[in-house]
């Protein structure tokens, strides 16, 4: 099975901060990973696929990088409403999510 | 419009047995990829079964054995079928459609809470 490790667990930053969240998978997954953003009591909204292609709809300030294993996601100057949950999943063999990294205000 | 209800959450005793249902509407059930994804309170988002178009089916280690995802292609409905229920399957059970082949999750639904306790 493929694990998927993401870091930090928790971040804390001010509005119009740039942020960066890892995810490290166990083994290689080429390009195979999305992200998503879950705010309190709502199901994830999708962010990011494929590593970097973004999802129509999502503000540009969202985006994402890395392939094999090391990937990243990046908010380029955090937004009052991007204080959420942030998951990654890996699709390359069956499916995982990350823990996620929580983004909290500071 | 894609959209997704998941109705057939509730409480429900350790041992007992509860169905999950996932209408779908503004798309075929039957010609997508559907996924289950379970949120225990608190935690992080985990897999828990998969369809594929073709008939095709996949679990999680944790629910292997326990539970059955189906569908009925004629209402458009997605179905989980837990049995043998534990405390650690109490969560939000969300069901959610890919993109093709496997893959990522544009469309979820609003999830159903399953709550295992005596």
């Amino acid at each position: 099975d493929i694990q998927m490790t993401q870091s930090p667990a928790t971040l804390s930053a001010s509005v119009g901060d740039r942020v960066t969240i890892a995810c490290r998978a166990s083994q290689s997954i080429s390009s195979w990973l999305a992200w998503y953003q879950q705010k309190p009591g709502k199901a994830p909204k999708l962010l990011i696929y494929k590593a970097s292609s973004l999802e129509s709809g999502v503000p540009s300030r969202f985006s994402g990088s890395g392939s094999g294993t090391e990937f990243t996601l990046t908010i380029s100057s955090l937004q009052p409403d991007d204080f959420a949950t942030y998951y990654c999943q890996q699709y390359n063999s069956y499916w995982t999510f990350g823990q996620g990294t929580k983004v909290e205000i500071k | 419009e894609v959209q997704l209800v998941e109705t057939g959450g509730g409480l429900i005793q350790p041992g007992g047995s509860l169905r999950l249902s996932c209408a779908a509407s503004g798309f075929t059930v039957s010609s997508n990829y559907m996924t289950w994804v379970r949120q225990a309170p608190g935690e992080g988002l985990e897999w828990v079964s998969a369809i594929y178009s073709g008939g095709s089916t996949y679990y999680a280690d944790s629910v292997k054995g326990r539970f059955t995802i189906s569908r009925d292609n004629s209402k458009d409905t997605l179905y989980l079928q837990m049995n043998s229920l534990r405390a650690d399957d109490t969560a939000v059970y969300y069901c959610a459609r890919d993109r093709g082949s496997g893959s990522y999750y544009p469309y979820w639904g609003q999830g159903t809470l399953v709550t295992v306790s005596s």
